[in-house]
């Protein structure tokens, strides 16, 4: 087993451009979730999906889409990239949506909008 | 609204004890959870309690929850170079999972 995939490893943006960073699962989880990891402030929640076909905002969604296409892949796009995104985002999944089962976490995708 | 706070930096020499401690501030917390983190990779879990338990010890890992005071420490036995790392702590509720910043431990000899 892979555990959770993400592409790609790296990305440098110009402010304006668009991109969509992937996400894949296989470990069968029902929900899965991108954060992002900025220095000194942890991980922040920016969307989560519980199962497939729903998706919910986290903490900071705002210049963010997902897509979760179907129960493996969860997509995370940036539609205008801004300075303010660069950062390092993880996706990770589990097993259902509560709070009682481990995420699995991605290798990440390092950000810098330029 | 909710918040987990952990303090950024601690050092150690190897072969000490080292307790990293978190604070939270969500009462329905059931889970709280800790993960390691190192350099260049994602998050991998390390340990987790339950709230309705007081201490958890798994080999040189030892977590205490204070429930009352909403206080979390995570104790490492004989720390190695090997445990350095930034160590997160997350509590939370449904679909509300809060990590905190993070506590990075360096290890010197």
């Amino acid at each position: 087993n892979a555990g959770v995939t993400q592409t790609p490893k790296f990305q440098v943006l110009k402010t304006g451009q668009s991109m969509t960073l992937q996400c894949a699962q296989d470990m069968n989880h029902n929900s899965m979730y991108w954060y992002r990891q900025d220095p000194g402030m942890g991980l922040r929640l920016i969307y989560y999906s519980a199962s497939e076909g729903t998706t919910d905002k986290g903490e900071v969604p705002n210049g963010y889409n997902v897509s979760r296409l179907n129960k493996r892949e969860f997509s995370l796009r940036l539609e205008s990239a801004a300075p303010s995104q660069t950062s390092v985002y993880f996706c990770a999944s589990s097993e259902d949506g509560t709070s009682s089962y481990e995420q699995f976490f991605g290798p990440g995708t390092r950000l810098t909008v330029l | 609204g909710e918040d987990v706070e952990q303090s950024l930096f601690l050092s150690v020499r190897e072969g000490d004890s080292s307790v990293i401690n978190c604070t939270y501030t969500d009462s329905s917390s059931t889970y709280l959870y800790w993960y390691k983190q190192e350099p260049g990779a994602g998050l991998q879990l390390l340990t987790y309690i339950f709230s309705n338990m007081d201490m958890k010890q798994d080999q040189r890992l030892t977590v205490l929850l204070n429930k009352k005071d909403k206080h979390l420490s995570l104790r490492i036995a004989d720390t190695q170079t090997g445990d350095s790392a930034i160590y997160f702590c997350e509590a939370g509720g449904y679909n509300k999972l809060i990590f905190g910043a993070g506590t990075r431990l360096a290890v010197h000899p």
